[in-house]
């Protein structure tokens, strides 16, 4: 099984350009994540869905959009790109909705904005 | 709100010393709290959890953790490090009964030299 599959691996944009990063997960788990990794700040949540068609609001949630397609995938979009969004974003999926569960980690996407 | 503090930004150690990371966090009720890890290039890979009974959890490649509940900390050990245990390290818990999110620590890049 592949897991949490993330696309692009690599992005550079132009400030104010879109782009849209995508996720998917072949665990049939119910709770998926965003989250983004910066240097000396750790992970820091983004949006997560817990259960497919919901989505919430994490610490650092301006700027992004996101969409649950479908129990399997769940995208990420920036609308106006800006160099501080320059960051490794980090997919992840667990299996229930309750906090004891353990998150499942893509391989990330690294985002450069010039 | 709840946070994550890790005590140590970047620790260098030579292989067969001691190990031990400390972490501390803040939420009022019950949590649940986890160690992950990322080697160099690879994605975050759980290392151990704790959700309840034994304070004292193991976990892979001979890392352990204890929870003690009175100090809010969750510090990672291990008895004698070696040289692919070079990483970054990161506690992160969440609050028993919210979704699976997580809240994370800022990691603790260890080096370990031959």
């Amino acid at each position: 099984n592949a897991g949490v599959t993330q696309t692009p691996k690599f992005q550079v944009l132009k400030t104010g350009q879109s782009m849209t990063l995508q996720c998917a997960q072949d665990m049939n788990h119910n709770s998926m994540y965003w989250y983004r990794q910066d240097p000396g700040m750790g992970l820091r949540l983004i949006y997560y869905s817990a259960s497919e068609g919901t989505t919430d609001k994490g610490e650092v949630p301006n700027g992004y959009n996101v969409s649950r397609l479908n129990k399997r995938e769940f995208s990420l979009r920036l609308e106006s790109a800006a160099p501080s969004q320059t960051s490794v974003y980090f997919c992840a999926s667990s299996e229930g909705v309750t906090g004891a569960n353990v998150l499942t980690f893509g391989a990330g996407s690294r985002l450069t904005v010039l | 709100a709840q946070s994550v503090s890790q005590h140590n930004h970047h620790v260098i150690l030579s292989e067969a010393a001691s190990l031990e990371l400390g972490c501390n966090y803040s939420y009022g009720g019950t949590v649940n709290l986890f160690w992950y890890v990322q080697y160099p290039g690879q994605h975050l890979q759980l290392l151990l959890k704790y959700f309840s009974g034994d304070p004292l959890v193991k976990g892979i490649k001979g890392f352990e953790a204890e929870f003690i509940k009175s100090k809010f900390s969750f510090n990672l050990r291990k008895p004698s490090v070696q040289w692919s245990d070079t990483a970054e390290y990161f506690c992160a818990v969440n609050g028993s009964g919210n979704t699976g999110k997580l809240i994370f620590g800022q990691g603790t890049t260890l080096q370990v030299k031959p």
